[in-house]
């Protein structure tokens, strides 16, 4: 069965350094990836995504992730943190290679806290 | 063009009473989704559709039912509320992609029920 790991409930950094949320994922055949961001009350937010080709994935706001197959980890990274970072990020997996409903299956989640 | 939207924002329920939540996007996405997020939980997928008139169970059905007898829109409903149904609900949806390449989700702003 397809599982996604987020291994720290939050994860703290000051303004200005670089931060790393970590993701490990399980899943039969191709892994497909997802991270999102949920800033408070709001609904989530697509950052980026994991298909195929390049290991390193950029997406909105200035985070990238780096895909490691060998280590079957999709953390998610930003080389300068803004107070405006601090949000709930999830990963996220696809349901298997033959699901076509291209239903999620999501981490529990990591809380960002980025001091000023 | 108001992407995912969702009503009711906020309910309170008695134990055993019924409500519909309802979901509805202007995207013309094939495929809907709705889910619960718990604290420490992440995002659990309670039913989705993949088209009009289709709908599927997903990993937490029970004490739920779905509709979508319009493809704009995605009912969620609750026959006799309990307790456990306490949760924030989220929609989202999603273009079919006959070549596969993974679309992200867009997910509406939630709607926070309680059950008392």
């Amino acid at each position: 069965a397809q599982s996604v790991a987020q291994p720290e409930d939050q994860v703290n950094v000051a303004e200005g350094n670089p931060l790393t949320v970590k993701c490990t994922y399980s899943v039969s055949g191709n892994p497909y990836l997802f991270w999102y961001v949920q800033y408070p009350n709001r609904g989530l937010q697509f950052l980026l995504k994991y298909i195929t080709g390049d290991n390193l994935v950029k997406g909105s706001y200035g985070f990238e992730a780096e895909f490691n197959k060998s280590q079957t980890s999709f953390h998610l990274k930003k080389p300068s943190a803004l107070v405006s970072d601090s949000a709930l990020y999830f990963c996220a997996v696809r349901g298997g290679e033959m699901d076509s409903s291209y239903k999620l299956i999501f981490g529990s989640g990591t809380r960002l806290l980025v001091r000023p | 063009n108001a992407g995912v939207t969702q009503t009711p924002k906020f309910r309170v329920l008695k134990t055993g009473q019924s409500m519909t939540l309802l979901c509805a996007q202007d995207m013309n996405h094939e495929y809907m989704y709705w889910y619960r997020q718990d604290p420490g939980m992440g995002l659990r997928l309670i039913h989705y559709s993949v088209g009009e008139g289709t709908t599927a169970k997903g990993e937490v059905p029970d004490g739920y039912n779905v509709s979508r007898l319009k493809k704009q829109n995605f009912l969620l409903g609750l026959e006799s509320a309990a307790p456990s149904q306490t949760s924030v609900y989220f929609c989202a949806s999603s273009y079919s992609n006959p070549d596969l390449q993974l679309n992200e989700q867009f997910f509406g702003p939630g709607t926070r029920l309680t059950v008392l």
